[in-house]
């Protein structure tokens, strides 16, 4: 069975204030594991695929890394405008399953 | 337009009701899908289309009937509905009918509520 887990749940942070954001998956059949961004009433928008371990890569403030079991969003110098919902998602020959998500709050 | 237009945005609609949810995708994706994402819990995948063809139905109510007469255009017809189907409904589309090396590009989703 494919799952995704990530944590935290939450996280707030001062801007300024490096952190990051953590997804353990299902290793077997992976095809790719995709980071998105949600904002409040929004679909999710997407960020970044990573398809092998040592992969990363990156935009803006953001960097995504991927291990053999599990991925990270690295975020640098957060502004408060990254504040949102970060989704990881695990891709399969199926679908695509995802986490519950970790809500970023990023105070100013 | 572009990318995955979802109507109407926002439903309220009594148990006894029947109403549909329309999806478009203007990105030539011939896959298409509907999740569902209720308040703390992971995104759920309802219907899964490849070519106009339904290829996955994760065990969903019979009141959920999906309809996708074209590769750019998929619903949700939805009937005799429960308070507990509120949800943001979104829809997505993906190239060549795979989670793919592509991902999935979402609509900005239909916030339904059931009384």
């Amino acid at each position: 069975e494919d799952q995704v887990t990530q944590s935290p749940e939450a996280l707030r942070l001062q801007e300024g204030e490096s952190s990051s954001l953590n997804c353990s998956y299902t290793v077997s059949g992976l095809r790719g594991l995709f980071w998105y961004r949600q904002d409040p009433g929004k679909g999710p928008e997407f960020l970044f695929t990573l398809y092998s371990a040592g992969e990363e890569k990156e935009k803006e403030r953001l960097k995504a890394t991927l291990t053999k079991k599990e991925s990270f969003l690295h975020i640098t110098a957060p502004k408060p405008e990254d504040s949102a919902t970060y989704l990881c998602g695990r891709g399969s020959a199926r679908q695509l399953t995802f986490g519950s998500g970790t809500q970023l709050t990023v105070l100013p | 337009e572009t990318g995955v237009t979802q109507t109407p945005r926002h439903l309220v609609m009594g148990m006894t009701n029947k109403k549909s949810l329309k999806c478009e995708q203007h990105l030539g994706h011939n896959a298409m899908y509907w999740y569902k994402q209720s308040a703390k819990k992971p995104l759920e995948l309802m219907f899964v289309y490849n070519f106009k063809e339904q290829t996955e139905n994760n065990s969903v109510p019979s009141r959920f009937s999906p309809e996708c007469p074209n590769s750019s255009h998929l619903f949700l017809h939805l009937h005799t509905l429960q308070p507990e189907d509120s949800a943001l409904y979104l829809c997505a589309s993906s190239q060549e009918g795979a989670t793919g090396y592509y991902g999935y590009t979402f609509g900005s989703g239909t916030r339904l509520t059931v009384v």
